[in-house]
């Protein structure tokens, strides 16, 4: 069964310093999104992309945040200058564009654990 | 925005009880319901969901209900097995436009107990 894959598993970085973490749709999907989830908190939405552009942000993704979709195949989260507060499991995920779209489940990656000393 | 809000924080069950989960969520327009379960370590996997249009769905041991006057919607797990054991995660999605994203809510780590 195709899976959503993440690179690294983990990231260790220091304070002010710019990560990338990576990401491969599902291949057939569309749709992609990052989300994060802070030690013992809920999932929250960062970023959704469709059509080679964003589609929607939440407030979390600020200037510090990019994506890109480089080639046809990855999907990138690029922090520019990392803080403290950024520590986080960062999860993506993709969707079909098939059928009724917003009630198409969204796969999840096994994430990247980001830690930012 | 929406907010979804998510009760018990922790459930602890004997193997073979039923376990109940609850969600409430804000916007009206939300329209999607789906239900993810995490083991430790792993990737949160979508395990049932419903639609606005239907009030209940089942899918062998698991089963959701939406109450769409009432504004919340719960997952229930019949005959717990130990392999259940996880956190749960509800979640809402509105409809229109190209607004996709889910909002979850915080999580239920459930604990069957042999």
């Amino acid at each position: 069964e195709p899976e959503v894959t993440q690179t690294p598993s983990h990231q260790v970085t220091q304070m002010g310093q710019e990560v990338i973490l990576r990401c491969v749709p599902i291949s057939n999907h569309l749709y992609f999104y990052w989300y994060r989830q802070i030690l013992g908190q809920k999932v929250e939405f960062l970023v959704s992309f469709y059509n080679n552009e964003i589609s929607e942000k939440s407030e979390i993704f600020d200037d510090q945040f990019s994506v890109e979709r480089p080639d046809g195949s990855n999907f990138t989260l690029k922090i520019r200058s990392t803080k403290l507060e950024d520590s986080a499991m960062y999860f993506c995920a993709s969707s079909e564009a098939t059928g009724l779209a917003s009630y198409n489940e969204q796969f999840f990656g096994p994430g990247t654990r980001l830690t930012v000393l | 925005g929406e907010n979804v809000e998510q009760h018990p924080s922790t459930l602890s069950v004997q193997e073979g009880d039923s376990a109940v989960i609850k969600c409430t969520y804000s916007d009206s327009a939300s329209n999607y319901f789906p239900w993810y379960k995490q083991e430790l370590g792993k990737r949160p996997q979508l395990i049932i969901d419903i639609r606005s249009n239907v009030g209940e769905k089942k899918d062998q041991r698991i089963a959701v209900t939406l109450n769409k006057t009432a504004k919340h919607f719960s997952l229930h797990i019949t005959e717990t097995q130990p392999e259940d054991s996880a956190v749960y995660f509800c979640a809402a999605k509105r409809s229109g436009g190209s607004n996709y994203k889910l909002t979850f809510g915080k999580g239920t780590l459930l604990t069957v107990n042999p």
